[in-house]
């Protein structure tokens, strides 16, 4: 069965400071991985997705993520985070020609001043 | 740009009672989903919908769970008597030929039972 994990469930960094959001998956099979974030009070947004092609991708606000298919890893990167975001960000995936997705447990990003 | 619609943003029900939530997908969407996430759990996939029918669905959506696609535009989920387990925020998603393999999630509504 296909599972996520996120390992870190809260991450604190400073304003305008990287960070990485870690996420690993379990499939036997290929997948579509997402990263999708949820502001305070908010609903789910998808933030940046692979399907197939390039193994880096990028969002509009900064992020980038990166497939590794050895390491069963979809990691998310900011080279220097805003106050703005604060949220918290569920990795998740879908099999090929399957109708779930499956989210991980979600990584809670706070930023400190 | 198009996007998930959820009414109502909140409700609050007696243990019991039927309660109906209600999205509009994207409108050329073909199939549909719901899912929930319990207050401070992760997002948990209940049902998928297409063709007029349930193509999938999880071990949390037993017999007290049902959805339906009325018109051309809405898509309910209907929890026949409602438990406090039930409390959750619950999320209607959309994806399709537009959308591919990618899902567009609703705002949620947040299901409170007493």
């Amino acid at each position: 069965a296909q599972s996520v994990t996120q390992l870190d469930s809260q991450v604190p960094v400073f304003e305008e400071a990287p960070v990485e959001l870690r996420c690993n998956y379990s499939s036997s099979v290929s997948v579509y991985l997402f990263w999708y974030v949820q502001y305070p009070n908010q609903g789910l947004q998808l933030l940046l997705k692979y399907l197939s092609g390039s193994t880096l991708v990028e969002s509009i606000n900064g992020f980038e993520a990166e497939f590794n298919k050895s390491q069963t890893s979809f990691h998310l990167r900011k080279p220097s985070v805003h106050i703005s975001d604060t949220a918290e960000y569920f990795c998740a995936v879908r099999v090929n020609r399957d109708d779930k997705i499956i989210f991980g447990k979600g990584t809670r990003l706070h930023i400190l001043p | 740009e198009p996007e998930v619609t959820q009414t109502p943003s909140h409700q609050v029900t007696q243990m019991g009672q039927e309660v109906i939530l209600r999205c509009v997908p994207i409108s050329n969407h073909l199939y549909f989903y719901w899912y929930r996430q319990i207050l401070g759990q992760k997002v948990e996939f209940l049902v998928s919908f297409y063709n007029n029918e349930i193509s999938e669905k999880s071990e949390i959506f037993d017999d007290q769970f049902s959805v339906e696609r009325p018109d051309g535009s809405n898509f309910t989920l209907k929890i026949r008597s409602t438990k406090l387990e039930d409390s959750a925020m619950y999320f209607c998603a959309s994806s399709g030929l537009a959308g591919g393999p990618t899902q567009y999630f609703g705002p949620g509504t947040r299901l409170t039972v007493l």
